[in-house]
């Protein structure tokens, strides 16, 4: 099974800062991967797909780069609205996998 | 719009059986895979399982494997996860996506989720 290994697991940065997550894949996955939102309680909401391609709707501050086993999801000028978990998936082989996910706190 | 709607989901003992349905509308329903994917208490997001559009393929994650089962009705526009054999580590809300395959890669759509608790 491909294991995604997310860093960090839990960020605190303040509105208007930059901020990177990284996942880390244990096989290449060529660029199937995709970046999803989780706020507290809800369902999750992707934002990029095929490592770097951003979904209808999401704001262009989000954006994903990488191939292989390295990729990384920024957020260029974080909001209080981005106070969220996010997750990463591999959707190269099955079983699909998700990274453990990094929790985005707001200062 | 884009609609997911699941249901479900209870209190069951351990051993146990549940089925859980997702009900769709807003798209081509028999155009898409679908999956299910669930969340522990306080945990990550876990891929449970996903169905081809014809139901020709279905795909699970190991520690499910003869115990859970997904299926679909393209008629009535229905995504179902037949759950036999629970154990306490199934406990988790679980959230049907609409997986878009072939250069977009990625559950676009998620339901809001239905919580199922294996407990005695």
């Amino acid at each position: 099974d491909i294991q995604l290994t997310q860093s960090p697991s839990f960020l605190s940065a303040s509105v208007g800062d930059r901020v990177t997550i990284t996942c880390r894949a244990s096989q290449g996955l060529r660029n199937y991967l995709a970046w999803y939102q989780q706020r507290p309680g809800k369902a999750p909401k992707l934002l990029i797909y095929i490592a770097s391609t951003l979904e209808s709707g999401v704001p262009s501050r989000f954006s994903g780069r990488g191939s292989g086993t390295e990729f990384t999801l920024t957020i260029r000028s974080l909001q209080p609205e981005d106070s969220a978990t996010y997750y990463c998936q591999q959707l190269n082989t099955y079983p699909l996998t998700f990274g453990g996910g990094t929790k985005v706190e707001i200062k | 719009e884009v609609q997911l709607v699941e249901s479900g989901g209870d209190l069951v003992q351990p051993g146990g059986s549940l089925r859980l349905s997702c009900a769709v509308s807003g798209f081509t329903f028999r155009s898409y895979w679908m999956s299910w994917v669930r969340q522990a208490p306080g945990k990550g997001l876990e891929w449970v399982a996903s169905i081809k559009e014809d139901a020709s393929e279905k795909y699970y994650v190991d520690s499910v494997k003869g115990r859970l089962t997904i299926s679909r009705d393209n008629a009535e526009n229905l995504l179902f996860l037949q759950m036999n054999s629970l154990r306490a580590d199934d406990t988790a809300v679980y959230y049907c996506a609409r997986f878009i395959s072939s250069g977009r890669d990625s559950f676009d759509h998620w339901g809001q989720g239905t919580l199922v608790t294996v407990s005695s």
